[in-house]
């Protein structure tokens, strides 16, 4: 059981570049979650999606898109790239009739130089 | 909105006790959760508190107290490999949203 996939796992990007990072998970969860983990910032969420074919934005959406290409698959889109998206992101997913635990990738580092 | 205030830092020797607290304010309480993250790695689910108390598995507990909006994970007979960072985090959004917040974290170092 594979759980929750995230590709790439490292990434480089010029400014400006644009790139999809890719999500799928295998446990038949309804909600999943893209967040960005900054030092000393913790997990911020930048879009989730509640079921398929639902997204919404989080706390930090600006410069990036989302789609929720079926039950399985979350992406998240960066348009032209900027440094401050240098990042580690993580995608998670929870079952939705369990509220305590969210499943999550093992991230994508990503560096816009 | 939902805020958690968790130490940034904390340092303990191997064998001993440390105790990680965590203050939240949330509109709309649903229970508190706990995640450990190891240098490189994917937060993991370690906890969840929905009633006051003390939920223990094996040799982590946590606690919860609703009237004082707080919660701590108890590390008992600490180990080199507990160094990781702990994350408190409770659910915000309204309806059947479900979002996992999380605090910024907590590093424990355990030395030798």
């Amino acid at each position: 059981n594979a759980g929750v996939t995230q590709t790439p796992k490292f990434q480089v990007l010029k400014t400006g570049q644009s790139m999809t990072l890719q999500c799928a998970q295998d446990m038949n969860h309804n909600s999943m979650y893209w967040y960005r983990q900054d030092p000393g910032m913790g997990l911020r969420l930048i879009y989730y999606s509640a079921s398929e074919g639902t997204t919404d934005k989080g706390e930090v959406p600006n410069g990036y898109n989302v789609s929720r290409l079926n039950k399985r698959e979350f992406s998240l889109r960066l348009e032209s790239a900027a440094p401050s998206q240098t990042s580690v992101y993580f995608c998670a997913s929870r079952d939705r009739e369990i509220y305590t635990e969210a499943f999550f990738g093992q991230g994508t580092r990503l560096t816009v130089v | 909105g939902q805020s958690l205030e968790q130490p940034s830092e904390v340092t303990a020797v191997e064998g001993a006790i440390v105790q990680i607290n965590c203050t939240y304010q949330t509109s709309g309480f649903y229970g508190l959760s706990w995640y450990q993250q190891h240098d490189g790695g994917a937060p993991t689910f370690l906890s969840y508190n929905g009633l006051d108390g003390l939920e223990e598995t094996g040799r982590f507990s946590s606690f919860l107290s609703r009237s004082d909006s707080y919660g701590y994970l108890l590390l008992q007979e600490l180990q080199m490999k507990d160094s990781a960072s702990y994350f408190c985090a409770v659910r915000s959004g309204s309806g059947g949203s479900y979002i996992p917040t999380f605090g910024r974290g907590t590093s424990l170092i355990v030395h030798p």
